[in-house]
This record gives structure tokens, C-alpha cells and sequence, in this order.
């Protein structure tokens, strides 16, 4: 089975600082991995996704994941943060021929002035 | 396309009373998932159907709870008999089911069981 780990309920950084959401997974079997970004009652859209193509995953609104089989990470990351970053971000594994998605408990990330 | 769209938005019942809820999916996908959202945590997984059928379910759904898609286009899940502990936000999504299976979300539907 596969499972999610998401370190730090909270991140708060300030605005055009670095942001690193903490995404750690567990899988038997190569993984697809997913970030997912959810604003305040809303349903969750997609940042980025992991397949195996290229470790390095750019996504949109300027965050980027980098998957590192060695530690099991998927960890992501904006150079510098926005005011419009402030939401709850969610890490999700899969695999091939499973059909839900395993999500973490999510980071809320808030952005200080 | 106007993506995913679930109906009622914001839903609030007494306890013991029965709720449906409505997701249309994007309308080329063949797959449509359910999951639960409590407050502070993670969507979880309920059920997902490939066209009509519904092919695996969760444990988390229990015999009050029933999920259709009858024409293999929009869903709908029921709550009989709700209880306190059933108010969450209700996601559905969508896919094409080809791997890595990209689920779309919809907007969800905040159930409130008083």
C-alpha cells in the first residue's frame, strides 16, 4: 500500500521568500506522484505531477518538485513567494493500475506581507 | 469544457435525515472518483466507477452510503440515516483513466449533519 507523509501542518514564510512544502512517500512499486493546491472551499487543482519522465517536475503558477528516489521525496518549491500562494497544498502517490489517489494531510502555507 | 462541477455546493441537514449529492464529470472521462475531505486532513478515497460500473469501494463506505452512475455520464452519492460525523466536504473527480491517471476535482459539497 502505498501511504504519504506531509512534514509540517504549517509553513509560513514571507512574501519573496523561498517556499518548501516537505512531501515524504512510501511505495513497493515506482510511484506517480502529485501536488495539489486547494484554496479556501474549493476543490483541489493541479500544480504538478511526477511519471518518471524526469525527476525534476515544473508545474504551474512557479512551483517545481524534484523526486528523489534515494530519500523518497517529493518535495516542492517556489524561488519566491506570492501573497496569491496562500492556501493548502496536498502531496498524492499512485500507482500504475491503482485508480485512487493516497493523499497526504497537507500543509497550509501562509504568506506574510 | 467548464471542468468539473458537483451540486448542491454547501449542504446542511439534520441528523437521521437522507442527502444526495450530484457530480457531473469532464465529459470525455470514463472514470469519476469520490472522496471525503474532513476539516485538517487529506481527501480520502470512497468509490470511483469506470463508465456505469462501480469497481472498487472503500471501507470507509458504509452501508448508509450508496454511490451511482446510472448512464455512465453524472453521479450521484446518497447518505441515509446521516450522522454527525458524516459532515466533511464531498470531492468528486474525473479522469481519462490512462496512466498516470490525472484526476480533475471538482469544487466539492460541504455537507454540515446538525
Amino acid at each position: 500500500a502505498q501511504s504519504v507523509t506531509q512534514l509540517g501542518s504549517h509553513v509560513s514564510v514571507s512574501e519573496g521568500a523561498l517556499v518548501l512544502l516537505r512531501c515524504n512517500y512510501s511505495s513497493s512499486v515506482p510511484p506517480y506522484l502529485f501536488w495539489y493546491v486547494q484554496y479556501p472551499n474549493q476543490g483541489l487543482q493541479l500544480l504538478l505531477k511526477y511519471t518518471s519522465a524526469a525527476t525534476l517536475v515544473k508545474g504551474i503558477n512557479g512551483f517545481e518538485a524534484e523526486f528523489k528516489k534515494s530519500e523518497t521525496s517529493f518535495h516542492l518549491t517556489k524561488p519566491s513567494a506570492h501573497m496569491s500562494d496562500a492556501a493548502e497544498y496536498f502531496c498524492a502517490v499512485s500507482v500504475q493500475g491503482a485508480q485512487k489517489l493516497v493523499f497526504g494531510q497537507g500543509t497550509r502555507l501562509t504568506i506574510n506581507p | 469544457d467548464t471542468g468539473v462541477s458537483q451540486d448542491p455546493r454547501h449542504k446542511i441537514t439534520k441528523r437521521g435525515q437522507n442527502v444526495t449529492f450530484r457530480c457531473d464529470p469532464i465529459s470525455e472521462h470514463n472514470r469519476l472518483y469520490w472522496y471525503r475531505q474532513t476539516l485538517g486532513q487529506g481527501p480520502e478515497f470512497l468509490t470511483y466507477f469506470q463508465n456505469e460500473a462501480q469497481l472498487e469501494k472503500s471501507r470507509l463506505l458504509s452501508d448508509r452510503f450508496s454511490a451511482e452512475r446510472p448512464k455512465g455520464s453524472f453521479s450521484t452519492l446518497e447518505i441515509q440515516r446521516t450522522e454527525q460525523g458524516d459532515s466533511a466536504m464531498y470531492l468528486c473527480a474525473s479522469s481519462l483513466g490512462v496512466s498516470p491517471n490525472e484526476q480533475f476535482f471538482g469544487p466539492g459539497t460541504r455537507l454540515t449533519v446538525l
